[in-house]
């Protein structure tokens, strides 16, 4: 079956602190990994994907095949960063349906 | 430019009515998709339209959900004889070629 779990509803962290969001997922085949990100009255947008391999607003994420995951990591919390945070995949690059997980809140604190 | 825009933003209907979301996606846009996502939850994946043609509809969760791209750019997505249990935030992205999803806004839909 194909899913994400991200397994945490609600992280919070001090202004500072490192930020790890958890996401694994189970797919058969090669999936493509993302990670979505809401703001506060804002709609989903994309933050990143495992292909680009690029780090945006200080975040990256690695995908790691043997243990099915891709975590969101970022060394130091900004408060802008709150928001909700969803991680999740496709069967191939943009062209077919997105499977998303729970989400995750990220509270950053000052 | 403008952005993926949805219509009505927000809707109440009683049980039992039909109603019609609207999507209408960035232009020039090859795909667009529709998910489906309750309280608490992420987006569920619907339905997905590659220009005027539907690809999967797998995520439709009866026949009381159809959607249709006509002319390949707005989208409709209809629910007849709704239900309390199909109360949600209706999202709707769309996508150039091989490209990222841009969400819309989304339409609060309320059945009571």
């Amino acid at each position: 079956a194909q899913r994400v779990t991200q397994p945490e509803k609600l992280l919070s962290v001090f202004k500072g602190a490192p930020v790890e969001l958890k996401c694994n997922y189970s797919y058969s085949g090669s999936p493509e990994l993302f990670w979505y990100v809401q703001y506060s009255r804002q709609r989903l947008q994309l933050l990143l994907r495992h292909i680009s391999r690029e780090s945006i607003k200080g975040f990256t994420a690695d995908l790691n095949k043997g243990e099915t995951s891709f975590h969101l990591k970022k060394p130091f919390a900004q408060e802008e960063d709150s928001a909700m945070y969803y991680c999740a995949l496709s069967g191939s690059y943009n062209t077919d349906k997105l499977i998303f997980g729970t989400g995750t809140r990220l509270q950053v604190f000052p | 430019g403008a952005g993926v825009s949805q219509s009505p933003r927000y809707k109440v209907t009683k049980r039992g009515q039909d109603v019609a979301l609207r999507c209408d996606p960035i232009s020039g846009h090859v795909s667009l998709y529709w998910y489906r996502q309750a309280l608490g939850q992420g987006p569920e994946f619907l339905t997905y339209f590659n220009y005027e043609a539907q690809q999967d509809k797998s995520g439709l969760p009866n026949d009381r959900f159809s959607a249709e791209r006509p002319e390949g750019s707005i989208s409709t997505l209809t629910i007849q004889r709704t239900e309390q249990r199909d109360s949600a935030m209706y999202r709707c992205a769309s996508s150039a070629q091989l490209g990222e999803q841009f969400f819309g806004p989304g339409t609060r839909l309320t059945v009571l």
